[in-house]
């Protein structure tokens, strides 16, 4: 069964219009995590959310915005994507932030943006 | 600071042949560290990870790790690499903040 649920797949969008990834899941984790994955790279954390808290990354870019409405749902907002916004996002839940020796990071099937 | 370090971006083996991927990391605190793999247009699934306890690990598809504190590695091994091992397959630790930090990957190419 899906634990990590991300849609759609496959995004394509248009220079400078707005898009929304999607993520779902289903352990009721407290913990969501956005990723942006380039070609032949590590996934590099754009933001995360500890159940409400938001937790914006230093270098993530003023164009990129997350919602989480409740502990199932969480949303990338791409306000004006540009041509190097072109990647994998992945999207990763873990209980309690990887506190104890029991928790660990789970990831979704990844969002593939390309833009026109 | 935390940091991970992957040795060898690609490597190669024959069908049959053992898989060893390196990596050192870098912890103010004890790490616990993870393995992911990752197929072309998928994301990360875990492999296997170490916490506490017992330092030889074993996780999914044959693959085991070895936690050795006095090296600070991790490396990750299989006896026998199989066709489907092919992939990118990342190392990661776990500092105490939350996150996760990864080493840069290391591309997997199985040869008949």
């Amino acid at each position: 069964d899906a634990m990590v649920i991300q849609n759609p797949r496959y995004q394509v969008t248009q220079f400078g219009k707005p898009v929304t990834l999607s993520c779902s899941q289903t352990l009721n984790h407290n913990v969501m995590y956005w990723y942006q994955q380039k070609s032949s790279q590590a996934p590099k954390l754009l933001f995360h959310y500890y159940d409400k808290d938001f937790n914006n990354e230093a270098d993530t870019p003023d164009n990129f915005q997350s919602r989480r409405p409740n502990t199932s749902f969480c949303f990338l907002d791409i306000r004006s994507p540009g041509l190097g916004d072109a990647a994998m996002y992945l999207c990763a839940t873990s209980r309690d932030g990887l506190s104890d020796p029991t928790d660990t990071q789970y990831f979704g099937p990844g969002t593939r943006l390309t833009v026109l | 600071a935390q940091s991970v370090t992957q040795l060898g971006s690609h490597v190669s083996v024959s069908e049959g042949a053992l898989v060893l991927l390196r990596c050192n990391y870098s912890s103010s605190v004890p790490p616990y560290l993870f393995w992911y793999v990752q197929y072309p247009n998928q994301g990360l699934q875990l492999l296997l990870k170490y916490t506490t306890g017992a330092t030889l690990v074993k996780g999914i598809n044959g693959f085991e790790a070895e936690f050795k504190k006095s090296e600070t590695s991790f490396h990750l091994t299989k006896p026998s690499a199989h066709m489907s091992d092919a992939a990118e397959y990342f190392c990661a630790l776990a500092g105490g903040n939350e996150k996760l930090t990864f080493g840069t990957g290391t591309r997997l190419t199985i040869i008949p």
